[in-house]
């Protein structure tokens, strides 16, 4: 089945980078896009962008231009997201997620999720 | 950016109970309007996508209207499991946005 298993937890000092990785099973993985979408503490969802795992091209939430690198690797079907320059308020559950594409776009499924804190 | 807007923030209900959630975009959406639900510490599931259409699994209580700006999700009958936050989201344009959720609490 359709499956998007994600990195371990991350502990960060503030100006850091923090890498995660998203790798994809049971699905031709060249033909689904993938999002990164965060939540931090009791809040709601924060999408921060797309990337085409063929050829790699990339959308980013202008919130995150700059900060956000997407990228991936066909050869072991993984999608990585970097986020530089931490601060406290990226502390956040970092979701990945596949894109669908029919007859509208959806996000299905979604991985575990990846806690990342931010802290001195 | 389009912002979406869900009320109500919070609702308590029975099991039982047929409750509405909407859901209003800032401008005209077409039909790019799905419905995710979260429970807590766990990834969010896709309900309903493209206004109406139960994603496969879904129990047929969950269904999805709407048109342009204004969306409802209703649940015809409440299951215990069905306590959770409910998102709306628009894929029309980017950046995609959320709802800032609705949680629904049992009374």
């Amino acid at each position: 089945q359709v499956h998007l298993a994600q990195s371990g937890a991350e502990v960060k000092n503030p100006g850091a980078s923090v890498e995660l990785s998203c790798k994809a099973s049971g699905y031709t993985f060249t033909n689904y896009h993938i999002h990164w979408v965060r939540q931090a503490p009791g809040q709601g969802l924060e999408w921060m962008g797309i990337i085409n795992p063929s050829g790699g091209r990339t959308d980013y939430a202008p919130k995150f231009q700059g900060r956000v690198t997407m990228t991936s690797d066909t050869s072991t079907s993984t999608i990585y997201m970097k986020l530089s320059g931490l601060r406290s308020e990226d502390t956040a559950l970092y979701f990945c997620a596949r894109d669908v594409v029919g007859n509208g776009e959806w996000f299905d499924p979604w991985g575990q999720g990846t806690q990342v804190t931010v802290s001195s | 950016d389009i912002q979406m807007t869900q009320s109500p923030s919070s609702l308590s209900a029975s099991v039982g109970d047929r409750i509405t959630i909407t859901c209003r975009a800032s401008q005209t959406i077409g039909t790019f309007l799905n419905w995710y639900q979260q429970k807590p510490g766990k990834a969010p599931k896709v309900l309903i996508y493209a206004v109406s259409n139960l994603q496969s699994g879904v129990p047929s209580r969950f269904s999805g209207s709407g048109s342009a700006t204004d969306f409802t999700l209703t649940i015809s009958s409440l299951q215990p499991e069905d306590f959770a936050t409910y998102y709306c989201q628009q894929t029309y344009d980017s950046p995609r946005t959320f709802g800032q959720g609705t949680k629904l609490e049992i009374k």
